[in-house]
C-alpha cells in the first residue's frame, strides 16, 4: 500500500525559504520508473505541478519555477524533500506531494499541507 | 511548453443529465492525458488516464476519450456525489501541466 505524507512550516515569512518533507511508504525511489513529485493548490485556485525526482536522480521543474525550486531524495530514509527559496504571499498554497511511475499519471496524492505565506 | 485548456470553467447540470468537458492541448500529447476529481475540501483523485482508461474503482459512467490534442470527459448519467472540479493533466513529458479545472454542480 503506498502511502506518502508531507510535512513541514505551516506559515513563512515573505523572502523565507520554505523546506518541505515527502515522507513515503509501499514503494522505494530506487525502483526503476518511479519518481516522486510536489504539486500545489492556492486556496480557491487550479492545480499546478512543481517539480519531479525519478529513480535515477532525473529531476524535472516547472519552467515558470525552476530558479526557485530544488528537489531531492534520500532514497535511505524514503524521503524526497522540496525547497522554494523567496517564498511570496501569492505561494499560499495547499502542497501535495505525489507519487508517479514513468508513463503514468499521479495515482498516488499525499493528504497536503498548507502552508501560508504572510508576515 | 504545451498548454492545456480545459472547457468551460463550471457547469450546471440536472441529476441524470449527460455532462461532457472537454480539454485541448497546444500540441499532440499522443494519449498520456489524465482526468482528476477533487471533490470540495479532499485531494485529489485519479479518474482516467491514457485518455480512456478508467482508474479501479471508478464508476463506468465515467468515461474518457480523445487523442493528440483533443479529449473529452463524459459523465453519462450525472449524480449528486459527482459535484466536483475536474481537471485534465498531461504526463508523458514534463511540465505535467494541468488544466484550468471545470467546476461541475447539480442544477
Amino acid at each position: 500500500q503506498i502511502t506518502l505524507k508531507e510535512s513541514g512550516p505551516t506559515l513563512v515569512k515573505p523572502t523565507q525559504t520554505l523546506t518541505l518533507t515527502c515522507t513515503f511508504s509501499g514503494f522505494s525511489l530506487s525502483t526503476s520508473g518511479v519518481g516522486v513529485g510536489w504539486i500545489r493548490q492556492p486556496p480557491g485556485k487550479a492545480l499546478e505541478w512543481l517539480a519531479l525526482i525519478y529513480w535515477d536522480d532525473d529531476e524535472r521543474h516547472s519552467p515558470s519555477l525552476k530558479s526557485r525550486l530544488t528537489i531531492t531524495k534520500d532514497t535511505s530514509k524514503n524521503q524526497v524533500v522540496l525547497t522554494m527559496t523567496n517564498m511570496d504571499p501569492v505561494d499560499t498554497a495547499t502542497y501535495y506531494c505525489v507519487y508517479k511511475k514513468i508513463n503514468y499519471p499521479f495515482d498516488y496524492w499525499g493528504q497536503g499541507t498548507l502552508v501560508t505565506v504572510s508576515s | 511548453d504545451i498548454q492545456m485548456t480545459q472547457s468551460p470553467s463550471s457547469l450546471s447540470a440536472s441529476v441524470g443529465d449527460r455532462v461532457t468537458i472537454t480539454c485541448r492541448a497546444s500540441q499532440g500529447i499522443m494519449n498520456y492525458l489524465a482526468w482528476y476529481q477533487q471533490k470540495p475540501g479532499k485531494v485529489p483523485n485519479l479518474l482516467i488516464y491514457a485518455a480512456s482508461t478508467l482508474q479501479s474503482g471508478v464508476p463506468s459512467r465515467f468515461s474518457g476519450s480523445g487523442s493528440g490534442t483533443d479529449f473529452t470527459l463524459t459523465i453519462s448519467s450525472l449524480q449528486p456525489e459527482d459535484v466536483a472540479t475536474y481537471y485534465c493533466q498531461k504526463y508523458n513529458s514534463a511540465p505535467h501541466t494541468f488544466g484550468q479545472g471545470t467546476k461541475v454542480e447539480i442544477k
